[in-house]
C-alpha cells in the first residue's frame, strides 16, 4: 500500500539553527501537505504543494515538491523555541481520497 | 468561527466494550476524516466521509464503523474494543477532500 516515510525521526537543534525534515513516497504522489503538533495537541495545517518542482515560503519555513513528486522537503531557518513540535509530511495519491500520514519529525529546541 | 469540535475529550472502556465518539466539523466544511493517532506515531487513517457516505476506507477492521450526519457532524463506533485500541482519535474536516484538514483535539481513548 501507499507509504511515506520521513526522515530523520528526532532532530535536536540550538536555537538559531537551520533544521530539515524530508518526506519520501513509494508512489507518486497528487499532492502533498505538511502538518505541525505541537506537544499535547493536535495536527495543525502549513501548507500544500501541487506542483512538480513546487517551492513556497512561509517566513522563516521553505517547502519544496520534488520534480518527481514523490519526495518533499520542508527547512526551518534560525530556529525559535516556537518552533518545537512534531512535523508530519501528508501525501495523496492521483484518484484517492485518502491522506497518508509519515511518523513525523519530532524537533526540539534548545535555547 | 469554530473549528472542529470532538467529544468525549477522554474516555475509559474496558475490553470488549463500544463506544461512540463524536465530531462537529468546522463551519463551511463538508468532508470529515478519521485518523488514529497511537503515541508517538503518525496519524493513521480510518475512514473518510462525504455527502453521508464513506468514501474510502483505511486498514481497520470492520470494528471501526462511521456515519455522516447531513448537518456534516459525524460518529466513529467502535465494536469489541482491544486494548491496542488504545489511541488518540482525531476527526479532521475540509472543503472536498483536496485541501488541507482542520483537525479536532481529538479523544483520548484508553482501554482497560
Amino acid at each position: 500500500g501507499q507509504q511515506v516515510m520521513q526522515i530523520p525521526q528526532y532532530q535536536h537543534v540550538q536555537e538559531g539553527e537551520d533544521f530539515t525534515t524530508y518526506c519520501n513516497s513509494s508512489t507518486t504522489l497528487s499532492n502533498i501537505q505538511w502538518y505541525k503538533q505541537r506537544p499535547g495537541g493536535h495536527p495543525v495545517f502549513l501548507i500544500q504543494l501541487v506542483k512538480s518542482g513546487e517551492v513556497k515560503k512561509q517566513k522563516r519555513l521553505t517547502f519544496q515538491f520534488g520534480e518527481a513528486k514523490k519526495n518533499s522537503s520542508l527547512h526551518i531557518t534560525a530556529t525559535q523555541t516556537t518552533d518545537v513540535g512534531t512535523y508530519f509530511c501528508a501525501g495523496r495519491k492521483g484518484g484517492s481520497e485518502k491522506l497518508v500520514f509519515g511518523k513525523g519529525t519530532k524537533l526540539t529546541v534548545n535555547p | 468561527d469554530a473549528g472542529v469540535t470532538q467529544s468525549p475529550t477522554h474516555l475509559i472502556k474496558t475490553r470488549g466494550q463500544q463506544v461512540t465518539l463524536r465530531c462537529s466539523p468546522k463551519s463551511g466544511h463538508d468532508t470529515v476524516s478519521w485518523y488514529q493517532q497511537a503515541l508517538g506515531q503518525g496519524p493513521q487513517f480510518i475512514f473518510q466521509y462525504y455527502e453521508e457516505e464513506e468514501r474510502q476506507r483505511g486498514n481497520f477492521p470492520d470494528r471501526f464503523s462511521g456515519h455522516q450526519f447531513p448537518n456534516y457532524s459525524s460518529e466513529l463506533n467502535v465494536n469489541a474494543l482491544l486494548l491496542g485500541d488504545s489511541a488518540l482519535y482525531l476527526c479532521a474536516s475540509s472543503l472536498r477532500a483536496n485541501y488541507g484538514y482542520t483537525f479536532g483535539s481529538g479523544t483520548r481513548l484508553t482501554v482497560v
